[in-house]
């Protein structure tokens, strides 16, 4: 079945940029999404459509794709910003969704 | 104001069933496709299954495929997941959520326990 790759941890300090990797083979052709979770609550869409931002979202929040790679950038993180960060895409056929491993974002 | 609110959770045993129910409102219904994700406890996002708008069509992670169904009621304004043959491993928050795009909203989601 179909991954989607990510680091599990990466930490900055505050002020500083956290960069978080998606890896999977469709990503080529298929739009990646990101999702940001705190502990508790349901998760809250960050990025749409490769570097897309939601209504809402601050600024310091974006996202890439390149090949094979998505990435999701928080420039001048804050201590708000920690947090679990999902990747979200589909198979190349389509018809299944894939959540990724995971990233848990440390500021301090 | 889109809301989604899940039920229909609880403890079951090892090959019981269960059938959560999503309830739908603030938003035409009929329009979305609609999904379900699950969490198991301290783990990550796990995408469970989708149903186009009208219900013509389904798709599940193969993990639950031939276990579990998705189902809707656009009458009702309702989404639901039939879950049989259950295992330890689908203890988890089971979510309702249109993920991804400019219409996204989750639920709050139910707490499945499946044990002995």
């Amino acid at each position: 079945s179909y991954e989607l790759t990510q680091p599990p941890s990466v930490s900055v300090s505050p002020g500083q940029t956290a960069r978080i990797t998606c890896s999977g083979d469709a990503l080529p052709k298929k739009y990646a999404y990101w999702y940001q979770q705190k502990s508790g609550q349901a998760p809250v869409l960050v990025i749409y459509e490769d570097s897309k931002r939601p209504s809402g979202i601050p600024e310091r929040f974006s996202g890439s794709s390149s090949g094979t790679m998505a990435t999701l950038t928080i420039s001048g993180a804050q201590v708000e910003d920690e947090a679990d960060y999902y990747c979200y895409s589909t198979d190349s056929s389509g018809n299944h969704r894939v959540f990724g491993t995971g990233t848990k974002v440390t500021v301090l | 104001e889109v809301q989604l609110v899940e039920s229909g959770g609880g403890l079951v045993q090892p090959g019981g069933s269960l059938r959560l129910s999503c309830a739908a409102s603030g938003f035409t219904f009929s329009s979305y496709w609609m999904h379900w994700v699950r969490q198991a406890p301290g783990k990550g996002l796990v995408w469970v299954s989708r149903i186009n708008s009208d219900g013509s069509s389904t798709s599940y992670a193969d993990s639950v495929k031939g276990r579990f169904t998705i189902s809707r009621d656009n009458a009702k304004n309702t989404l639901y997941l039939q879950m049989n043959s259950l295992r330890a491993e689908d203890t988890a928050v089971y979510y309702c959520a249109i993920p991804a795009g400019l219409f996204d909203y989750w639920g709050q989601g139910t707490l499945v326990t499946v044990s002995s």
